[in-house]
Parts: structure tokens; sequence; C-alpha cells
């Protein structure tokens, strides 16, 4: 069975500080990590995709992957109050469907 | 831009009704999902399909079905609606590629919150 392990939280920063999002998974043949933000009420949207080792940016945030140790993080510099949401983790090996994340709700609090 | 669109944002039914879900993309993606996302369980698949008429089993499929006769159009059918279903509903598309490395991201619909009575 494969996992995806996160945090649910909530996690609370105030506005402008750095948010780091955290998620493990179990499958060891994972290839593509996807980061996805949901907003309440609303659907899932990719945010940021990584399959390399190391960090890749895009703007405020920025994904790690280490894949010896089978994690994953979302970084959110300058955290905003439109960043609250939840923020879901999902893993991809070699076949069509991702594994899930519960995922992790953000709290930036002005 | 891709659109994945669902036939209802809302819906309310009565248990033991037969109930539809349509779900239309644009953009030519090989592979359709659907999924139920509920409080503190994240999501869950129900059903997946790589191409037309075919389609395979998600985590929780009993008491659902599918139907994909065009490529673009994906049905999910409560055959039997019960209050235990009771969820949003998230259909969602993706291009199709398995191989290593790929993006192949999900593309989601608004989803449906459907209440059954």
């Amino acid at each position: 069975q494969k996992e995806v392990e996160q945090n649910s939280g909530p996690l609370s920063v105030p506005e402008g500080a750095i948010a780091s999002l955290n998620c493990t998974y179990s499958d060891r043949g994972s290839q593509s990590f996807f980061w996805y933000r949901q907003y309440s009420g609303k659907s899932p949207e990719l945010i940021m995709f990584i399959y390399s080792n190391g960090d890749k940016e895009d703007g405020r945030f920025t994904a790690q992957l280490n894949k010896a140790s089978q994690y994953v993080s979302l970084l959110i510099r300058d955290s905003q109050p439109s960043d609250s949401a939840t923020y879901l983790c999902a893993v991809k090996g070699g076949s069509y469907i991702p594994t899930f994340g519960r995922g992790t709700s953000l709290i930036v609090h002005p | 831009d891709v659109k994945v669109t669902q036939s209802s944002r809302y819906l309310v039914k009565r248990t033991g009704e037969k109930v539809f879900l349509e779900c239309v993309q644009d953009m030519d993606h090989e592979n359709m999902f659907w999924y139920r996302q509920d409080p503190g369980l994240g999501l869950r698949l129900i059903y997946f399909s790589y191409d037309v008429k075919m389609k395979e089993k998600g985590d929780i499929p009993e008491g659902y079905s599918v139907s994909r006769e065009k490529k673009e159009r994906f049905s999910l059918i409560l055959e039997s609606a019960s209050t235990n279903q009771t969820s949003m509903y998230l259909c969602a598309s993706s291009l199709g590629f398995a191989g290593h490395a790929s993006r192949d991201e999900q593309f989601f619909g608004p989803g449906t919150r459907l209440t059954v009575l």
C-alpha cells in the first residue's frame, strides 16, 4: 500500500513569514511529486511539480525533494493571507495514478 | 487552458435514487478520474479510466459504477444512493504519461457537492 503522509495542521504563520509544509512517502519507486493548493470550497490546482533531488523555485514557492529520505517539502516565502488554504502533496510512480496525502491546512494571519 | 466541467455544483437526492454525475474535459486527455473528498479523509479514488470504454477500480468503488463512451466524457453513477455517499465529488483529467518523471498533472473540475437524504 503506497502511503503519503502529511501533518493535517493547521499550520499557523504570521504574514510575511516562511511557511514550511512537509510530506513523506513510502514508495521508493516514486518519480514525480506534486503540490496542489485547495482553497475552501474549491477544487485543487497544481502549484509545483518536481522530479529531481534538490530545490525548485517558482516565485515565492520552493519545492524540495530528498529521495533518499523519501520526503518532499514546500516552502512559501513572504506568506500572505491569500496563501491560506489546504496544500495537498501527491506522489506518482510509473503508473497513471497519483497517491495523495490528506493535506495540510495553512493559515496565514495578518 | 484545460477546462474540466461537472454537470452540477450542488445536488440533493433521496436514498435509493439512481444518481448520475457528469464530467467533461476539453483538452483531449487520455485519463479521467473520479474522487470523493471528505473532511479528514482526503481525496479517495473511486474509478479511473485510461481510454474510451476502459476503466479500473480505485480504492472505494463499492456502490459506484462509471461510463466512458466518449473520450471527453466520464460519468459516475450511484446505482442506489445512500446517506453515506453524501460527499464532495471531484472529477479530474490528465494527459496520460506513465513514464519516468512525467509531469502529467491532474486538472480538476469544480466539484459536485452531493447530499443524500
